[in-house]
């Protein structure tokens, strides 16, 4: 199996733009996760899907972000407008017992 | 809520040197415990956990942690580390009823130099 996918790897973006990351979990894992890695805040838990439904998503941090996962293999995560504030790594990780994670998206905005 | 504390930032070590690298938690309930591993770069990969039984622990690429619960910590060993070793190591704790939903600490450097 090839883990889990994420797309773009990088990406660097100004101010007020849309950025959409994209995931593709491992076939056959009923939940996916979307994480976020800054060097102030660490690694914090965006958003969670169980059966492709939202459970929780008390960790997004505002209305400038959403998250959808239209089927089981595939995922996105919006932010619209963009600030530089959110600048991070963004990690998407599937579940089957253990969470597998994503190589990570990295995002700069400038 | 879980809370995790990484008791160090950054660890230097030699190699072929033993490590540990302390891990402390605090939660209302019973928790799960692991220790993820990043490389630059690259997301994280789960080097060993703790749910239930035995409080030591083994894991992947030599590496064992030990689950104290009257200390509520949950440190990590090798007893003999390698270059390729270097890394960022976060301990992290979930809940029973949502394995997936991971507090994490802080992270601890390892840097092995010869």
């Amino acid at each position: 199996d090839a883990g889990v996918i994420q797309s773009p790897r990088h990406e660097v973006t100004e101010m007020g733009q849309e950025v959409t990351l994209r995931c593709k979990p491992i076939s056959g894992h009923n939940s996916l996760f979307w994480y976020r890695q800054t060097m102030m805040r660490g690694l914090e838990l965006l958003i969670y899907f169980n059966n492709n439904v939202p459970i929780d998503d008390s960790g997004m941090p505002e209305d400038r972000f959403s998250a959808k996962m239209p089927n089981a293999s595939f995922s996105t995560l919006k932010i619209q407008p963009s600030e530089p504030r959110d600048s991070a790594v963004y990690f998407c990780a599937s579940q089957e017992g253990e969470l597998f994670f994503g190589e990570g998206s990295r995002l700069t905005v400038l | 809520a879980q809370s995790v504390t990484q008791l160090d930032s950054q660890v230097p070590v030699f190699e072929e040197a033993p490590v540990e690298l302390r891990c402390n938690y605090s939660s209302s309930v019973s928790v799960y415990l692991f220790w993820y591993v990043q490389y630059p770069n690259q997301g994280l990969q789960l080097l060993l956990k703790y749910l239930s039984g035995s409080t030591l622990v083994k894991g992947i690429n030599g590496f064992e942690a030990e689950f104290n619960k009257s200390q509520t910590s949950f440190h990590l060993r090798k007893p003999s580390v390698h270059i390729s070793d270097t890394a960022e190591y976060f301990c992290a704790v979930s809940r029973f009823d949502s394995w997936g939903k991971l507090q994490f600490g802080a992270g601890t450097q390892v840097v092995v130099t010869p």
